[in-house]
């Protein structure tokens, strides 16, 4: 079983400001990670994943997130913020092996003002 | 791009009534979940579902839920009598053995309990 803790429940940014959201989780096998956004209205859509090889991924919008295996973390960070980016920003894991469900962290509601 | 679909986008019942929600994965896809989100809450696995079966079932997955897939493209979540702690938002998932397990979500169906 996983789980996943996102430190942040929310996090109020000025545009153009750099933001970064917290994520670990812990699982007693190896793990694939995402970052979900969920828009107001709208369903998940996939920022990035990690599935294996280089630790820094690159997502859509400008997101990058860095797997830390020691750590047990995946934060998601973006240099630069736009208005556009306010959003719920999910953290989530599967077993690589199985069905692949995914268990999902508490959600991190990111706030960007002018 | 294909997406998955789910009707009605919002479902208000009277409790103890049985709802279907509905939902069209990507036609290529080969595995389908459900999770639902209960407002303010987590996103919570439900179900999934692979070759006609169920593969895995959460504990929130009891006798009052069941789920079919009544042809080549449509996939269903039944609750049979619906209590007021059913109410949430629902999503469909799906994805293929090619793009790992990168799930593609629905927009969901809100469903409220009265």
């Amino acid at each position: 079983a996983q789980s996943v803790t996102q430190l942040d429940s929310q996090v109020p940014v000025f545009e153009e400001a750099p933001v970064e959201l917290r994520c670990n989780y812990s699982s007693s096998v190896s793990v694939y990670l995402f970052w979900y956004v969920q828009y107001p209205n709208q369903g998940l859509q996939l920022l990035l994943k990690y599935l294996s090889g280089s630790t820094l991924v690159k997502g859509i919008n400008g997101f990058e997130a860095e797997f830390n295996k020691s750590q047990t973390s995946f934060h998601l960070r973006k240099p630069s913020v736009h208005i556009s980016d306010t959003a719920e920003y999910f953290c989530a894991v599967s077993d690589r092996a199985g069905d692949y469900k995914l268990s999902f962290g508490a959600g991190t509601t990111v706030t960007v003002r002018a | 791009e294909p997406e998955v679909t789910q009707t009605p986008s919002h479902q208000v019942t009277q409790m103890g009534q049985e709802v279907i929600l509905r939902c069209v994965p990507i036609s290529n896809h080969l595995y389908f979940y459900w999770y639902r989100q209960i407002l303010g809450q987590k996103v919570e696995f439900l179900v999934s579902f692979y070759n006609n079966e169920i593969s895995e079932k959460s504990e929130i997955f009891d006798d009052q839920f069941s789920v079919e897939r009544p042809d080549g493209s449509n996939f269903t979540l039944k609750i049979r009598s619906t209590k007021l702690e059913d109410s949430a938002m629902y999503f469909c998932a799906s994805n293929d053995l090619s793009s790992y397990n990168e799930q593609f979500f629905g927009p969901g169906t809100r469903l409220t309990v009265l």
